[in-house]
């Protein structure tokens, strides 16, 4: 079973901090990679793409590493509002009757983070 | 655009009832889906849909049923609930342009309890 593995967390951090989240994939056959964003009951929200060359957004900074599968995110300077849950998440390969290039989502149970005052 | 809308937002069914989850997208995606998240789980995928008339079971497909009419419409059907099946309950959809298991935007879930 194909699975996406996350720190457990949770990590309780300072504002200005600087934090790290890692996450390893099962499928190599995986082509895209992404991190979510979930805040307490409410749905998740793409928080950014990972591409292979490793991408940055403001404070936030997304590395992948194929030949590990390894996916990492970097939050700078850490905010009170980057409290949530941040998710990891894979497509993958669905087979199915909708195609042999049908693909989905897999998700990892997420790392939640707390910024503290 | 309202985007992804989910209904009810709250449900309390007693076992064996039966209900459907309502979800509706404006944004003309051909794709659509339907996950489950358990406290402390990930999200799961039940079943989705790549288009008007196409369903496919995902990881979790037992105990649910979908159908796709329209393009905007993707409603969910528990036909015997159990207390299994309580959870929340996320449907989402993506860009056509951007093919299977690309970027997905939700609706803002579904909290059903049954008991």
């Amino acid at each position: 079973r194909k699975e996406v593995e996350q720190d457990p967390g949770p990590f309780n951090v300072p504002e200005g901090a600087t934090v790290a989240f890692n996450c390893t994939y099962s499928n190599s056959a995986s082509q895209s990679f992404f991190w979510y964003r979930q805040d307490c009951r409410k749905e998740p929200k793409l928080l950014m793409s990972v591409y292979s060359s490793g991408n940055e957004d403001g404070r936030f900074t997304a590395q992948l590493n194929r030949a590990s599968q390894y996916i990492s995110l970097l939050i700078r300077d850490s905010k009170l509002s980057d409290s949530a849950t941040y998710l990891c998440v894979v497509n993958e390969p669905s087979g199915g009757v909708s195609g042999a290039g049908s693909y989905q989502l897999t998700f990892g149970k997420g790392t939640k983070l707390s910024v503290i005052p | 655009n309202a985007g992804v809308t989910q209904t009810p937002k709250f449900r309390i069914l007693k076992i064996g009832q039966s209900m459907t989850l309502q979800c509706t997208q404006d944004m003309n995606h051909n794709y659509m889906y339907w996950y489950r998240q358990d406290p402390g789980m990930g999200l799961k995928l039940i079943y989705y849909s790549v288009g008007a008339g196409i369903t496919d079971k995902g990881e979790v497909p037992n105990g649910y049923n979908v159908s796709r009419s329209t393009t905007e419409d993707f409603p969910l059907r528990l036909e015997l609930a159990a207390p299994s099946q309580t959870s929340v309950y996320f449907c989402a959809s993506s860009d056509p342009g951007q093919g299977l298991g690309e970027t997905q935007y939700f609706g803002p879930g579904t909290r059903l309890l049954v008991l």
